[in-house]
């Protein structure tokens, strides 16, 4: 299994908080990305990043923020969490871009807002 | 744009049958495909992806899928499915012009198997 981490897997929050989802790799792939994945929905990206510090906004990245200080971290952050954001949130890598279609995923993480 | 269709939420078959798990896609361009594979409380995996070569890809686990462009479909099929087969499975088209490409996901078919 690629060693992709990601924590915490189980949160519960109020509406309104902040939370922050932390995805960390020990395969020093330049691509990371963050997915969430809801009932009937499929998966939806939310950010990637293409390296230290360089980020971009995938199709659902309303109420999301990203930063990538180091090749092995990419956290996701949500400064205000809402009820619409309840849902697992994946963190995948690549080596090649998703160009290649390869993606490895993480394990999730299922994050409640109440 | 690219898009792809699921065309059953849920499948259900016996142990040692045929499995057979449809996709439909539209694309502008010549598609990218690609199979996933989530097993419960589990992250995806790809099972084989179609890149333009040959139109029959085999992937893991004994599963294939055919890329038919007259049909415009990219089923997945394997000859006798095991108990260890039950899990969610998702159809992928690559995104061109979307930002670094984006992977399109279909909304999953639920895959079980009964003994």
């Amino acid at each position: 299994d690629a060693g992709i981490t990601q924590s915490p897997r189980h949160k519960v929050t109020e509406t309104g908080t902040p939370v922050t989802l932390r995805c960390h790799q020990t395969e020093n792939h330049r691509y990371m990305y963050w997915y969430r994945q809801d009932p009937g929905h499929g998966l939806r990206l939310i950010h990637y990043s293409y390296g230290v510090k360089d980020t971009d906004k995938g199709e659902v990245s309303d109420g999301y923020s990203v930063s990538r200080s180091k090749t092995e971290d990419f956290l996701l952050t949500l400064e205000s969490a809402t009820s619409s954001q309840t849902s697992v949130y994946f963190c995948a890598i690549s080596s090649s871009g998703i160009g290649s279609g390869e993606l490895f995923f993480g394990e999730g993480s299922r994050l409640t807002v109440l | 744009a690219q898009s792809v269709t699921q065309l059953d939420s849920h499948v259900s078959v016996s142990e040692g049958t045929p499995v057979l798990l449809r996709c439909n896609y539209s694309s502008s361009y010549s598609p990218s495909l690609f199979w996933y594979v989530q097993h419960p409380n589990k992250g995806l995996q790809l099972l084989l992806k179609y890149t333009s070569a040959a139109t029959l890809v085999k992937g893991i686990n004994g599963f294939e899928a055919e890329f038919k462009k007259s049909e415009t479909s990219f089923h997945l099929t394997k000859p006798s499915a095991h108990m260890s087969d039950a899990a969610e499975y998702f159809c992928v088209v690559r995104n061109y012009g979307g930002s670094q490409g984006n992977l399109i996901f279909g909304k999953g078919t639920k895959l079980s198997v009964k003994p």
